[in-house]
C-alpha cells in the first residue's frame, strides 16, 4: 500500500509569518493529493487538493505544490492568522477510496 | 444541516463489552467510511461500502465489524473491546471513485474509551 510521511509534526509561526508543511509519499500510482485541516474536537475537512497532472494549485493564503518525479508535495500558507492553528494532514488517493494520511503537523500561529 | 452524523459522540466502556457506533449521512453519496484516528492523531482507513457493499477492509481484526443498511447509514460494531481499541473513530462519505479522488466528508467523530 502507500506510505505517506509528513513533516514537520509541529509547527510554531508569529501571526503574518509564512508555514510549509512538506510531505512525501512511495507509490507512483497515487495521482490525487488532498489538504485536510482539523480543528480540536471536529474531524478532518478539506482545504485543498491537487490532481497529479498539476504543478501548483493556489487558493487565497494557501497553496500546494506537486513534484511527481520526486513524489514530494508541499503545503504553504501565507500571513497566517490565530485561526490557522489546527492540525494538518496531508494525503494520498490510491484506488477504490483508499485515502492514505500522513501522521499531521501541528500548527500554532501565535498573535 | 449536519452532513455526516455520528452517534453518540462519545463512548466509555468496559474491557470485554460489546459495542456500536451510528454514522448517517445526506449528502447522496454512495459510498462510506470508517477510519480510526489513534491517541497520536494519525487517521487510518478501515473500511468502506459501496451502495452497501464492502470494497475496502485494511485488515481489521474480526471483532470490527461494518454494517450497512442502505447507501446513507454504515454502523460499526466492535465486540470483546479491548484497551488498544481507545480512539476516535470517523465516519465519512463521497461519491464513489475508482481510480478518480471524489473529495470525502467527515463526521464529528466519537471518541471511544475502553477501561
Amino acid at each position: 500500500g502507500e506510505n505517506v510521511e509528513q513533516h514537520p509534526s509541529t509547527l510554531s509561526v508569529q501571526e503574518g509569518d509564512s508555514a510549509v508543511i512538506k510531505c512525501t509519499y512511495s507509490d507512483s500510482a497515487s495521482n490525487y493529493f488532498p489538504w485536510y485541516k482539523q480543528e480540536l474536537g471536529k474531524g478532518p475537512q478539506l482545504i485543498i487538493d491537487i490532481r497529479s497532472n498539476v504543478g501548483e494549485k493556489k487558493d487565497q493564503r494557501i497553496a500546494v505544490t506537486l513534484n511527481k518525479t520526486a513524489k514530494h508535495f508541499s503545503l504553504h500558507i501565507t500571513e497566517t492568522q490565530p485561526e490557522d492553528s489546527a492540525v494538518y494532514f496531508c494525503a494520498a488517493y490510491y484506488l477504490l477510496g483508499r485515502l492514505y494520511f500522513g501522521r499531521g503537523t501541528q500548527l500554532t500561529v501565535w498573535p | 444541516d449536519t452532513a455526516v452524523s455520528q452517534t453518540p459522540k462519545y463512548l466509555v466502556t468496559q474491557m470485554g463489552n460489546d459495542k456500536s457506533i451510528k454514522c448517517e449521512q445526506n449528502l447522496g453519496h454512495d459510498t462510506m467510511y470508517w477510519y480510526k484516528q489513534d491517541s497520536k492523531k494519525f487517521l487510518k482507513i478501515m473500511f468502506s461500502y459501496n451502495n452497501k457493499e464492502l470494497i475496502i477492509n485494511e485488515t481489521v481484526p474480526n471483532r470490527f465489524s461494518p454494517k450497512s443498511p442502505d447507501k446513507a447509514h454504515l454502523n460499526l460494531h466492535i465486540n470483546s473491546l479491548e484497551l488498544g481499541d481507545s480512539a476516535v473513530y470517523f465516519c465519512a462519505s463521497s461519491q464513489f471513485g475508482d481510480t478518480i479522488y471524489n473529495e470525502q466528508f467527515f463526521g464529528p467523530g466519537t471518541r471511544l474509551t475502553v477501561l
